[in-house]
């Protein structure tokens, strides 16, 4: 079955910095590759995804790029905002279906002001 | 996008006891879906929910532990049976369909403590 490894677990910027997440994945059959922001006591909230058909992705200060060849995937946020501190969680599809998503740890993401 | 409402928001639960999650969806939802998230880590899917016949458990996750219900298209319940400590997790529903874009939506979670 799917497998995503997240790095880094922990990651500190101060405020302005980019931060960028990276993400690998195990099934060359998944398709689809969301990231969500989960604040403190909240529940995940999807910030950007990409499909299989797309390399790269941008809204606003925040981009996705995809190598499906090499089957990793990165977040890029670009200068960082205090409220961007957050657990991201990159995922990938398993089995074709958009809702079994299969979650990477999570990054702890700290904005420095 | 969807607005996914979760009850209760938290909960402390005696061992032994059972506790039933509510989750409404604010449209028509192809498919619902619940997570655990153990403290401090990241998100496993328990199940499926299938409107109107049995839900599809993921591995390590069993129908008499985790009874799930979805009796139409916009709601569903997790009860968390025969509680022990280890059961101490959030537990998140989800949702996904044609009113989402297909892209996966959760509610805020149900944080459930055993003691």
């Amino acid at each position: 079955g799917e497998n995503v490894e997240q790095h880094p677990s922990t990651l500190s910027v101060q405020e302005g910095d980019s931060a960028v997440i990276k993400c690998t994945y195990s099934d060359s059959a998944s398709n689809y590759f969301p990231w969500y922001k989960q604040e403190l006591g909240k529940g995940p909230q999807l910030i950007i995804d990409i499909r299989s058909n797309v390399g790269e992705k941008k809204d606003q200060r925040i981009a996705v790029t995809l190598n499906k060849t090499a089957k990793h995937f990165s977040l890029h946020i670009t200068e960082t905002q205090p409220e961007d501190s957050a657990v991201y969680f990159c995922a990938a599809d398993s089995g074709g279906s958009q809702g079994n998503l299969i979650f990477g740890k999570g990054t702890k993401l700290s904005v420095k002001p | 996008s969807a607005v996914i409402s979760q009850k209760p928001s938290r909960d402390i639960c005696q061992r032994g006891t059972s506790l039933t999650i509510q989750c409404q969806v604010d449209s028509q939802v192809t498919m619902m879906f619940w997570y655990r998230q153990q403290p401090g880590q990241s998100l496993t899917l328990i199940a499926t929910a299938n409107q109107g016949s049995e839900a599809t458990y993921e591995s390590g996750f069993v129908i008499d532990k985790f009874p799930i219900s979805r009796p139409n298209l916009t709601f569903s319940t997790l009860t968390v049976s025969n509680m022990s400590p280890e059961d101490s997790s959030i537990y998140l529903c989800s949702a996904t369909g044609q009113t989402t874009n297909e892209k996966l939506f959760f509610g805020s979670g149900t944080q459930l403590s055993v003691l």
